[in-house]
């Protein structure tokens, strides 16, 4: 069965710092991996996505997020955070061809002004 | 602007009733999908249908129904036999293989 793991549930960071949020899945087919991101009292957001070709993607907002097969990650990162970073963000895989998303639990983001 | 309506944003229920959450979208996405979030749990799938009048039950389907007579409409009713359906609920459409669109949810509480 699929499944997605975010190591990190609650991530506490300054201003300014580097972000890293692993994620990773158990699937030995071909998925569409995504993250999504949820600001405190607003709906869930698609932050980047992932289908095919070049393993470093770009999202809104200064995100990327590197593919990498070997390792099933698909690991998200900022160079330097923001006060308004602060959300919830959640890594989901989608087998490619299916219907089904698997959706990670979730990793708390607070980052201090 | 295209998009996923839920209401209402908050809702109370008696333990041992119905209660129906409302999911319309005006995007013209054939799929639609159900999920539960609960804290330190993610997002969990209830529902998801492909087409009109078609929809499969996902991990978590006991003690929900869902219906799909319009595409742009999926209601999910949660019935009595859900034994803890406090919960925040989400509805999402997608088209093709893109990501979801989400709407702004649905919490309910059980009083």
């Amino acid at each position: 069965a699929q499944s997605v793991s975010q190591h990190n549930h609650h991530v506490i960071l300054s201003e300014a710092a580097s972000l890293e949020l692993g994620c990773n899945y158990s699937y030995g087919g071909t998925v569409n991996l995504f993250w999504y991101v949820q600001y405190p009292g607003q709906h869930l957001q698609l932050l980047l996505k992932y289908f095919s070709g070049d393993p470093l993607v770009k999202g809104i907002k200064g995100f990327e997020a590197e593919f990498i097969k070997s390792k099933f990650s698909f690991n998200l990162r900022k160079p330097s955070v923001q006060w308004s970073d602060t959300a919830e963000y959640f890594c989901a895989v989608n087998a490619r061809g299916t219907y089904k998303y698997i959706f990670g639990t979730g990793t708390r983001l607070k980052v201090l002004a | 602007d295209g998009g996923i309506t839920q209401s209402p944003k908050y809702l109370f229920r008696k333990e041992g009733q119905n209660v129906t959450l409302s999911c319309e979208q005006n995007l013209n996405h054939d799929a639609m999908y159900w999920y539960r979030q609960d804290p330190g749990q993610g997002l969990r799938l209830i529902y998801y249908s492909q087409i009109v009048n078609d929809f499969q039950k996902g991990d978590i389907a006991e003690g929900y129904s869902v219906s799909r007579e319009k595409k742009e409409s999926f209601p999910l009713t949660v019935t009595s036999a859900q034994k803890n359906p406090t919960a925040f609920y989400l509805c999402a459409s997608r088209e093709g293989a893109g990501g979801y669109t989400f709407g702004s949810g649905t919490r309910l509480t059980v009083v």
